[in-house]
């Protein structure tokens, strides 16, 4: 069955570097999504993602934050400056394209540390 | 504001009993509910989604309701097992292009023999 993976699985960084956080979607899936998950909260949304264009975006997603689809398969999240509250875990999602098709497909995540 | 709640953060039951667990939300209008379960370290896995035109949707051993005027959505898991212990999370689906989900903060269901 297909599925979203996620690499690294554990990312641990010092306070002020950039992370790429990388996701390959399942290959057929036209919209992509962030969500992150600060230990023993919610899942939050990030980022929206299709046509190769961000659709929609948080508050949190701020100018630290970028989406990029650098080829036909991967997608990635940088942080440019991390902040310690930055530390979560972060999910990849996709999804069929259409209206019908609203079942979303998380990834494993990604555990990210900044000290 | 908009919020989701579920109500119970942590739920305990005997095996072989049905498990309900409660969704509510305001100030919303979602076309969509969804239902997933989450594993400690885990992404969130698909469960059932129900629309607001849809009273109930059922699948094995699952079921979930949708009551717009109370803004309510119950989730039903029957003849629970141990198996079934983890995390279960309500999601609103806003319309529009992208559909990002909007979650609760999940129920904590642990099923003892």
């Amino acid at each position: 069955e297909p599925e979203v993976t996620q690499t690294p699985s554990h990312q641990v960084t010092q306070m002020g570097q950039e992370v790429i956080l990388r996701c390959v979607p399942i290959s057929n899936h036209l919209y992509f999504y962030w969500y992150r998950q600060i230990l023993g909260q919610k899942v939050e949304f990030l980022v929206s993602f299709y046509n190769n264009e961000i659709s929609e975006k948080s508050e949190i997603f701020d100018d630290q934050f970028s989406v990029e689809r650098p080829d036909g398969s991967n997608f990635t999240l940088k942080i440019r400056s991390t902040k310690l509250e930055d530390s979560a875990m972060y999910f990849c999602a996709s999804r069929l394209s259409g209206s019908g098709y609203n079942e979303q497909f998380f990834g494993p995540g990604t555990r990210l540390t900044v000290l | 504001s908009q919020k989701i709640e579920q109500n119970s953060e942590a739920l305990n039951i005997q095996e072989g009993k049905t498990a309900t667990l409660t969704c509510n939300y305001t100030n919303y209008s979602p076309a969509y509910l969804q239902w997933y379960r989450q594993d400690p370290g885990r992404g969130p896995v698909f469960l059932l989604l129900i629309r607001e035109n849809e009273k109930e949707k059922r699948k094995e051993r699952l079921k979930v309701t949708f009551d717009t005027t109370l803004k309510q959505s119950l989730f039903h898991i029957t003849a629970s097992q141990p198996a079934d212990s983890a995390t279960y999370l309500c999601a609103l689906l806003n319309t529009g292009t992208a559909s990002k989900l909007t979650f609760g903060t999940g129920t904590r269901l642990q099923v003892t023999l």
